[in-house]
């Protein structure tokens, strides 16, 4: 049984660009939400994904979107960064849109200069 | 609005100085709380999960126990490999998304 794994590890981006950010999800699991991690502070909600549509939003601009694919794989693309960005993002899978049984990856460390 | 806060923000301990985490939360309805662990620029990695007052969980070093308002991660002679963050986070549902706390960072000094 595979776990969730995200690429690239790390990324250094400057302050306009666009950045995508991808995540593979744990076999068996169709449900597959976003987090952003500042530096000290606790995981934040982006977004959560089933069946290829958005199910669920947290308080992050339009520029914070997501993509769903067949395989349930993801991808969080971020538009026009700032340098407030710089974060771990994470990526959790789980078996289905009301289960508990959450999966990590390792994130990917953004570098906003 | 749920909010999750915990206590201390940073702990430090000598080998085998058993001491607790604090994680109080304020929700409208908890159905689960969780307790990850966290290593620095890695994902967190999951430890228990705890459903309704009373409850207690264990595993090795970690024992887990909640009531209507707080929880307590209690660690029990710590080595140094417990070194980490944890992070406690809660839901109101299973459709809902976890809301952590900003974690504590334990270290344990040989």
């Amino acid at each position: 049984e595979t776990g969730v794994t995200q690429s690239p590890t790390h990324l250094i981006k400057t302050r306009g660009q666009q950045v995508t950010l991808r995540c593979s999800s744990q076999s068996g699991h169709n449900t597959v939400s976003w987090y952003q991690q500042a530096l000290g502070q606790g995981p934040q909600f982006i977004f959560q994904y089933y069946r290829e549509e958005e199910n669920g939003r947290g308080n992050f601009p339009p520029r914070f979107s997501g993509l769903q694919f067949p395989n349930y794989s993801s991808e969080l693309n971020v538009n026009a960064l700032e340098l407030d960005d710089s974060a771990l993002y994470l990526c959790a899978s789980r078996p289905g849109p009301e289960a508990y049984g959450y999966t990590f990856g390792s994130g990917t460390r953004l570098t906003v200069v | 609005e749920d909010q999750v806060t915990q206590s201390p923000e940073a702990l430090r301990l000598q080998e085998g100085e058993s001491s607790s985490l604090n994680c109080s939360y304020t929700v409208s309805g908890l159905r689960g709380l969780f307790w990850y662990r966290q290593d620095p620029g890695k994902g967190p990695e999951f430890l228990f999960t705890l459903y309704s007052a009373g409850e207690e969980k264990e595993k090795e070093r970690l024992k887990a126990t909640l009531t209507k308002k707080e929880s307590f991660l209690h660690i029990t002679a710590p080595k140094p490999e417990d070194s980490a963050t944890y992070l406690c986070a809660v839901t109101t549902s299973g459709n809902t998304p976890l809301v952590f706390g900003k974690g504590t960072r334990l270290s344990v000094i040989a």
